[in-house]
């Protein structure tokens, strides 16, 4: 399969902590893309880092690549009640993982 | 930054019935749009490729006469689910991508629907 899989599958942390996911991939990618989710909505795109790249910045994210393991991470920074969302990977228009529930508890 | 808009975001209708959703690119034109459908706490699976002023690509498993697809403008692609049954109820999402190998998916909010 060439989708990427998310790593932990939930996730509950307190606010003000810090989140971590983890993507892992089969194939070789252009680049990978994260995506959230609130419950019910469409997906909001997060960040693209592209396969060069081996980390990078967006306000509270950090989105680090590793080509040779073929893994990906996302990092929510001071997390926040409304960062509460399933956290999406993509290598591909189509190759969407299961995605990981992230709660964060007031 | 680049907006997809798509229309109802909840059907709610009997069996039977045939239901169109539209994806509109509101500030961008796209030649190319997709469209998933989401099961509750799963991922989302593309069922096809909307190409303006061709046929849509189906991926394997997904009835092309069950769900029609029109692209007829650079900022407008239909999916339309025909003769409705309980099984079609789901979340269905669209989403448009600009040109270019790096460009990310931008996503309509997606459409609710359910089948009585």
């Amino acid at each position: 399969s060439q989708q990427g899989e998310e790593d932990p599958q939930a996730l509950s942390i307190q606010e003000g902590e810090n989140a971590t996911m983890n993507c892992s991939y089969k194939t070789s990618i252009n680049n990978l893309q994260w995506y959230r989710q609130n419950s019910g909505r469409g997906l909001v795109h997060l960040i693209l880092i592209r396969s060069n790249e081996r980390e990078k910045h967006s306000g509270r994210l950090r989105v680090t690549l590793d080509t040779s393991k073929k893994s990906s991470s996302l990092l929510i920074t001071a997390s926040r009640a409304a960062d509460t969302a399933s956290y999406f990977c993509a290598t591909l228009y189509w190759a969407f993982g299961s995605g990981t529930r992230l709660s964060i508890r007031p | 930054g680049a907006v997809v808009s798509q229309h109802p975001s909840w059907v709610i209708c009997k069996s039977g019935t045939s239901v169109k959703i539209e994806c509109r690119s509101l500030d961008f034109q796209a030649t190319t749009m997709f469209w998933y459908r989401q099961f509750p706490k799963q991922s989302l699976m593309l069922m096809a490729t909307s190409n303006e002023g061709s046929k849509a690509t189906y991926e394997q498993g997904v009835e092309k006469d069950k769900f029609l697809i029109n692209h007829a403008s650079l900022t407008l692609s239909t999916l339309t689910v025909t003769s409705a049954h309980p099984e079609d109820s789901s979340f269905y999402i669209c989403s448009a991508r600009l040109q270019g190998v790096n460009q990310p998916q931008h996503f309509g909010d997606g459409t609710r629907l359910s089948i009585l």
